[in-house]
């Protein structure tokens, strides 16, 4: 089975840019992937950012951006907000199979 | 508005079973492959199974093949995930999520003697 990895935890400065990526054990991360990213607050439920690589959702805040980015599948915020400090996760597809990154807690400081 | 309401959870002992369900309202329910991810608490996500959009397809996660069963229901527009022979590492929250990323609420199975 495929590993996702994505960091462990990552620090962003409030206002500005940082870019949380998504890596596959098989090789580059494609759009057949159809890479996903998840939000989950503390003792929330997780909340989906982006679809399909780069697609957001009505609530998702324009400060986030999906892409495909040196073989990855990647997050990028610009613009963090206290309100964006949160665990993220990515889920890729392998032909019909699942599979989750571990997660990166981001914190806004 | 999108809905998917998960029911099923509850306590039971190793060995057992329990079927969990998913209502999904809002959207066309034909048109989306259906997930089961789960989370145990304090601990990351975990894809589970999902099935393709007419049901002629099923991929599971390894740990739970043989034992976890998900189909659907275009005509209750509810996606099932029949749990069988369940561990004590099965114990988590279960949701159901859509393929374009909208989430259950969740239930909780834990399994315990």
């Amino acid at each position: 089975q495929a590993v996702v990895t994505q960091e462990p935890s990552l620090t962003v400065s409030p206002g500005g840019t940082v870019t949380l990526t998504c890596g596959s054990s098989t090789g580059a991360v494609t759009s057949g992937h159809f890479p996903y990213w998840f939000q989950q607050k503390s003792g929330q439920a997780p909340r989906t950012l982006i679809y399909d690589t780069s697609n957001r959702h009505s609530w998702t805040p324009a400060r986030f951006s999906g892409s495909l980015l040196g073989g990855k599948a990647a997050l990028t915020l610009s613009g963090a907000q206290p309100e964006d400090e949160a665990e993220y996760y990515c889920l890729l597809y392998y032909s019909g199979l699942g599979v989750f990154g571990g997660g990166t807690k981001l914190t806004v400081l | 508005e999108v809905q998917l309401v998960d029911s099923g959870g509850g306590l039971v002992q190793p060995g057992g079973s329990l079927r969990l369900s998913c209502a999904a309202s809002g959207f066309i329910f034909t048109n989306y492959w259906m997930n089961w991810v789960r989370q145990t608490p304090g601990k990351g996500l975990e894809w589970v199974a999902n099935i393709r959009e007419d049901g002629s397809a099923k991929y599971y996660v390894d740990s739970v093949k043989g034992r976890f069963t998900i189909s659907r229901d275009s005509a209750k527009n509810s996606v099932y995930l029949q749990m069988n022979s369940l561990r004590v590492e099965d114990t988590s929250v279960y949701y159901c999520v859509n393929s374009r990323g909208y989430w259950g609420q969740g239930t909780l199975v834990t399994v315990s003697s």
